[in-house]
């Protein structure tokens, strides 16, 4: 079975401040999917890669998908207090028809 | 858009009782819908797998008989846990994934259960 590892565990970092997350797949990526949680609450889409070398961006999100489909970053510009919660990596294994595979997810808190 | 409800979002139940939780895709048609569950300080494990129209396809350890999935339609799919216990107590949350969305899952808010 897939796993999904997610580093670091947890994060806090200066408000205004640059930031990256990590997730390593076990296996080669179909698609690997971002998403953000606030605690007890639902997931937020971020954004969903495909391609090898993918790179896509959101705001101040840059999410980036290597060439061989193992590994992903999430990369976050000048973080504000918004950015708070739980971010969440979560891998397909064939298309939309799958269920996801989800990493251990990584706490970022931001400090005024 | 892209917006997938769930009721109730919190919801209390005394154990051995029957819950059903509700998963709403509002704005697109999800031939596919996903159950999750989420303990505490943990991630989100996937429980089932529901087609409209067809039987769900259960995750291994995922008892079929104790949670009864029902996709009875392309905007509806229902979890029922029945004969709750308080090991059942979780959050739970749903996805959806349509054409319409380019197979993208989105998720609904979650569920809150807690069985006494």
């Amino acid at each position: 079975s897939q796993e999904l590892e997610q580093s670091p565990q947890s994060l806090i970092v200066q408000e205004g401040k640059n930031l990256t997350i990590n997730c390593t797949s076990s296996k080669t990526l179909y698609g690997l999917y971002w998403y953000k949680q606030k605690y007890g609450e639902g997931l937020i889409f971020l954004m969903m890669l495909q391609k090898g070398g993918e790179e896509k961006s959101h705001e101040k999100i840059t999410a980036k998908l290597d060439e061989k489909k193992q590994q992903s970053s999430l990369h976050i510009t000048a973080s504000q207090p918004s950015h708070a919660g739980i971010y969440l990596c979560g891998a397909a294994s064939g298309g939309g028809a799958d269920g996801l595979t989800f990493g251990k997810g990584t706490h970022l808190i931001i400090q005024p | 858009g892209a917006v997938v409800s769930q009721h109730p979002s919190r919801v209390i139940c005394k154990s051995g009782t029957s819950v059903k939780i509700e998963c709403r895709s509002l704005d697109f048609q999800a031939t596919t819908m996903f159950w999750y569950r989420q303990f505490p300080k943990q991630s989100l494990m996937l429980m089932a797998t529901s087609n409209e129209g067809s039987k769900a396809t259960y995750e291994q350890g995922v008892e079929k008989d104790k949670f009864l999935i029902n996709h009875a339609s392309l905007t509806l799919s229902t979890l029922t846990v029945t004969s709750a216990h308080p090991e059942d107590s979780s959050f739970y949350i749903c996805s959806a994934a349509g054409l319409a969305v380019r197979e993208t899952q989105y998720f609904g808010p979650g569920t809150r259960l807690l069985v006494l």
